[in-house]
This record gives structure tokens, C-alpha cells and sequence, in this order.
């Protein structure tokens, strides 16, 4: 039982370029998230996703995109990387609003 | 932006030693949550408290939910090296579709 999984675990970008990080669970979870962790911030919701087919935006969503792709997978897209996107990104899911929130080991992404 | 306000920011105790930390917030929350975030890792819940002036402990962990539900605090009772990490608190207000919001994080260090 893998838990949360998150592809890649470390990424550079360079000013502009786009990419995607990819979250999958595997606990039959309706909830998903996308957090960010900077220094002194503590995280911060970017996108969440209540359940399938549905996204809503969270504290910081300018510059991100999401997908729901199916129960399993939530995705999260930057499409003009920029250097204020560097950051630590965790996807997290849990079985309903208000449970418990298992978290993704993270994305360390740097924006060059 | 940032509604709980947690600390102390850093601390650097010795081995043995008790520990304290805690939030404080300017609304009312209905659940109190303590993470602990290990160095390359994704958060990992440690306590949850659901009613005010709950006391909770987890081993050597033990969290209160404040009365006015502004406020909790973690203390970490003869700590161990494997201690060392990050620790989150995070909020849940009702109504709030099970978002959650977190603290800045106390990074805590312990000196064998």
C-alpha cells in the first residue's frame, strides 16, 4: 500500500517553461490537495479537488493549474514556471473533508 | 495570508529534556491538528483534537485543545533524537469544506 505518491521528487525549471507533478493514492480517497511549503510559511492549500470531477482553488492558486484525472490522480500544472513558484510541493488526500489528511513525500522544485 | 500564529519558530534542546509549542489564532476552530514533518518527508499527523479543553497523548505527545478554541499547544515530554523535525499545527474551522489551515511550523532540534 503505497500511500500518496508524487512524481518527480526534484525538479529545475528555467523562467517560463511549463511542466506537470503528478500525485496518484492509492486509499480510495474522494479528497485530494496540492500544498506548497516555503520557509516560515508553514503550507499553504494551492488547489484542492473534493472529489472526483470537481476543483476548487485554495490560498495561492495564481499561476497553477489542476486536474482531476480520475479518483486516483491529481494533478498539478505550471504553465509559465516562475522563480516565485520555487518551492516544496505536497499533494495530500483524504477520505472525506475533515478526516485525516495523509500527505505525498514532496516535490522540491527550483525555478531558475 | 498566514491565521495561526505558532511558536516558538526554532528550538534546540538537549536530549532528555520536555518540549512546548503552540498555536494561537485569531478565529475559532473546530478541530486542532499536530503534524510532524520529517527531514524529505510529507507531514505526518500526530494528534487530533475535536473538542475544547480536549486533552490528548500519544506516547510521550500530549496536545490540548484550548478552551476558547483559539489556541493548542504540543508537548513533547523526554525528548529523543528522532524527535528532530518540523511540527505543524493546523486548523479546521466548520463550514470551511475541510480545509485546512497550518502554522508556520517549530523546527525542533535535540542535541544527543
Amino acid at each position: 500500500n503505497a500511500g500518496v505518491t508524487q512524481t518527480p521528487k526534484f525538479q529545475v525549471l528555467k523562467t517560463g517553461q511549463s511542466m506537470t507533478l503528478q500525485c496518484a493514492q492509492d486509499m480510495n480517497h474522494n479528497s485530494m490537495y496540492w500544498y506548497r511549503q516555503d520557509p516560515g510559511m508553514g503550507l499553504r492549500l494551492i488547489y484542492y479537488s473534493a472529489s472526483e470531477g470537481t476543483t476548487d482553488k485554495g490560498e495561492v492558486p495564481n499561476g497553477y493549474n489542476v486536474s482531476r484525472l480520475n479518483k486516483r490522480e491529481f494533478s498539478l500544472r505550471l504553465e509559465s514556471a516562475a522563480p516565485s513558484q520555487t518551492s516544496v510541493y505536497f499533494c495530500a488526500s483524504n477520505r472525506d473533508f475533515g478526516e485525516k489528511l495523509f500527505f505525498g513525500s514532496g516535490t522540491q522544485l527550483s525555478v531558475l | 495570508g498566514q491565521q495561526l500564529n505558532q511558536s516558538p519558530q526554532s528550538m534546540f534542546i538537549q536530549e532528555g529534556e520536555d518540549v512546548s509549542m503552540n498555536c494561537t489564532s485569531s478565529s475559532i476552530f473546530n478541530t486542532w491538528l499536530w503534524y510532524k514533518q520529517d527531514p524529505g518527508e510529507g507531514p505526518v499527523l500526530l494528534i487530533a483534537l475535536y473538542k475544547a479543553g480536549e486533552l490528548t497523548s500519544n506516547g510521550r505527545l500530549t496536545a490540548q485543545f484550548g478552551i476558547t478554541r483559539k489556541d493548542s499547544f504540543l508537548n513533547i515530554s523526554a525528548s529523543i533524537p528522532s524527535d528532530v523535525g518540523i511540527y505543524f499545527c493546523a486548523g479546521q474551522r466548520s463550514g470551511n469544506t475541510g480545509k485546512l489551515i497550518f502554522g508556520q511550523g517549530t523546527t525542533l532540534q535535540v542535541k544527543p
